[in-house]
């Protein structure tokens, strides 16, 4: 199975703050990358899908980027809707696997 | 608007069985695949299984493989994960999930449905 790495595992941040949240994948998965948010209590929600596309009705603060092994979410302006846990996940192949989970918590 | 409604959560205890089941609607559900996905207490998002439109293509993730069975009921609208003998690393919220139309992502998920294996 294809191993997805995200870092930090937890990081604080504050309102306004640019926050970035990487993934890696233990082997190449071209774009085939998705980035989701959960929030407590709440299902997961697509964020970002195939790497870099915005998924519908998701503010346009959140951004991806990447192929091959290494990811990139970006959030360029945090707002207090946006502490959360984000897992990045892969969709190659048919077996697919999610990272470990980055925390984002208020500073 | 899509909604997917999990049931037959509960307490079982291990060795058991459950059948957990999703209600679809506000969409066609022959057009998609479908997915479960569950989350242990306090812990991260494992993917376990799903299945084609028409059922003739299943796939799980290698730790469930021979444990949990994925199916569905086009006419019905509905989603299935027949889970046996239930270990207590089971224990999890399930979720059920509609793949996007490129089967690329898991776009739309429901509530969850928890499922606790304790003697």
């Amino acid at each position: 199975d294809i191993q997805m790495t995200q870092s930090p595992s937890s990081l604080s941040a504050s309102v306004g703050d640019r926050v970035t949240i990487t993934c890696r994948a233990s082997q190449s998965i071209s774009t085939y990358l998705n980035w989701y948010q959960q929030r407590p209590g709440k299902a997961p929600k697509l964020l970002i899908y195939t790497a870099s596309s915005l998924q519908s009705g998701v503010p346009s603060r959140f951004s991806g980027s990447g192929s091959g092994t290494d990811f990139t979410l970006t959030i360029s302006s945090l707002q207090a809707e946006d502490f959360a846990t984000y897992y990045c996940q892969q969709s190659y192949g048919n077996s697919w696997t999610f990272g470990q989970g980055t925390k984002v918590e208020i500073k | 608007e899509v909604q997917l409604v999990e049931s037959g959560g509960g307490l079982v205890q291990p060795g058991g069985s459950l059948r957990l089941s999703c209600a679809a609607s506000g969409f066609t559900f022959s057009s998609y695949w479908m997915s479960w996905v569950r989350q242990a207490p306090g812990k991260g998002l494992e993917w376990v299984a799903n299945i084609k439109q028409d059922g003739s293509e299943k796939y799980y993730v290698d730790s469930v493989k021979g444990r949990l069975t994925i199916s569905r009921d086009n006419a019905k609208n509905s989603l299935y994960l027949q889970v046996n003998s239930l270990r207590a690393e089971d224990t999890a919220v399930y979720y059920c999930v509609r793949e996007a139309r490129e089967r690329l992502s898991l776009a739309d998920w429901g509530q969850g449905t928890l499922v606790t294996v304790s003697s």
